[in-house]
């Protein structure tokens, strides 16, 4: 079975420019989530999507992030500007999970953000 | 308040002992908990899961403990291996959510 996808691996760009991650979900898994992973830490969730809409983005930083899933599959996460502190590796995971059943979520290898 | 957090940042043992690694929650609302394994440059791993009406659950050579009565998790490792180095993180589910809540972590590392 194939795992989660995302691409790039890394990147690197100057504080106030734009940066895109992609995701690609295990298959059939309608839960994606986005996590923030800053050095040392745990992640931190982001945004969870269940199939294209979105189940909780509480703690996203709205006035610079973003993100959709068209389609219920594939997603994007984007930042606009870049700021330093968002130096961190995104994690995208992907689940099973429904309101009536709680299973695992399956992570990708992430995208290490450098903001220089 | 809603956080995961662990007694102990790193642990060093030796191969072939066994390892305990400690987590406490904080959300008595809390009903599904899982251990991921973090090797570094890649994305966390899934070991074991316990659900609350559960207080213990075993796998090859991981067995995870749960308190609920003082809100204490735990992982334990069989003859630790040095591929068992890692940083390794609680998270849980608390019932009206259905995203995981990620501790700090706690690095493992298996002196030969």
């Amino acid at each position: 079975e194939a795992g989660v996808a995302q691409s790039p691996r890394y990147k690197i760009i100057e504080k106030r420019q734009s940066v895109a991650f992609w995701c690609n979900p295990i298959s059939g898994h309608a839960t994606l989530y986005w996590y923030q992973q800053i050095l040392g830490q745990g992640p931190k969730l982001l945004i969870q999507f269940q199939n294209n809409g979105v189940v909780d983005d509480s703690q996203l930083p709205k006035d610079r992030f973003s993100a959709e899933r068209l389609k219920g599959v594939d997603s994007t996460l984007k930042i606009q500007p870049a700021k330093l502190e968002d130096s961190a590796v995104y994690l995208c995971a992907s689940s099973l999970s429904s309101p009536y059943i709680k299973t695992e979520a399956f992570f990708g290898q992430g995208t290490r953000l450098t903001v220089v | 308040g809603e956080s995961v957090g662990l007694h102990l940042p790193t642990l060093s043992v030796q191969e072939g002992d066994n390892s305990i690694i400690n987590c406490a929650y904080s959300n008595s609302a809390s009903d599904y908990f899982i251990w991921y394994k973090q090797e570094s440059g890649k994305g966390p791993q899934f070991i074991i899961d316990i659900r609350s009406n559960m207080d213990k659950r075993q796998g090859q050579r991981v067995t995870v403990l749960l308190n609920k009565t003082v809100k204490h998790l735990s992982l334990q490792i069989a003859a630790t291996q040095p591929g068992d180095s890692a940083v390794y993180f609680c998270a849980e589910i608390y019932t009206g959510r259905r995203a995981l809540t990620f501790g700090s972590g706690t690095r493992l590392q298996v002196q030969p």
